[in-house]
């Protein structure tokens, strides 16, 4: 079975800190994704990547910066947090760029 | 701009019937087609994919796609309680890069 872990189910953290979210997979999947979901908009893209060391801008990329070191793992920044980034954020990680994408379980950040 | 339209409910539906979800699309490239399900808090699951024209079956579900008309939906047979869920439409499109248009969900409620 594809296995999409991240590194917390719950964070909160201050107006102005650094975030650093983690998502790693265990299927050896080329593309990785990050998403944040907000009630009544829905699931909107961040940033993915297609290949280590390589990142495209998703729908809403300001605010946000990632990073992709070694294939199994992409890792979402938070430059300084801001309350409007308060928010449940999904990776997922796909084989091929048309193949089905595998969530993980979400982290959901507060940032007050 | 590429939209995935899905009727948001609730659809309410009696346990042992049957569920029908719609998913209209505008992008006439697509090619990959999938539903999700996510309970409240819980992150998208992976339930069907669908690549070609007609019917698609495993277990209790069905997806549909008919890129003419450029629909594609899902039949869930014999429903129970824990079908009570939202149920997410993605869409990926040859010039997409791999990235999904998520529609708003259909929330689906399995009355006993």
């Amino acid at each position: 079975d594809v296995k999409v872990t991240q590194s917390s189910r719950y964070l909160v953290k201050r107006t102005g800190e650094k975030v650093f979210l983690e998502c790693v997979q265990d299927m050896d999947h080329e593309n990785m994704f990050w998403y944040r979901q907000d009630p009544g908009l829905g699931l909107r893209l961040i940033y993915f990547s297609y290949d280590v060391k390589m990142k495209e801008k998703g729908d809403i990329p300001e605010g946000y910066s990632v990073s992709r070191e070694k294939k199994e793992r992409f890792s979402l920044i938070l430059e300084s947090a801001s309350t409007n980034q308060t928010s449940m954020y999904l990776c997922a990680s796909s084989y091929g760029i048309y193949n089905e994408q595998f969530f993980g379980p979400g982290t959901r950040l507060t940032v007050l | 701009q590429k939209e995935v339209e899905q009727n948001s409910g609730p659809l309410s539906v009696p346990e042992g019937a049957i569920a029908s979800l719609n998913c209209t699309y505008s992008d006439r490239v697509s090619q990959s087609f999938f539903w999700y399900r996510q309970y409240s808090g819980k992150s998208p699951e992976l339930i069907m994919s669908i690549y070609s024209n007609g019917d698609k079956e495993d277990g209790r579900f069905t997806a549909q796609l008919n890129k003419a008309s450029q629909y594609v939906s899902l039949l869930i047979r014999d429903s129970q309680p824990s079908d009570s869920a939202t149920y997410l439409c993605a869409v990926s499109s040859t010039d997409s890069w791999g990235k999904f248009q998520f529609g708003a969900g259909t929330q689906v409620v399995v009355t006993p």
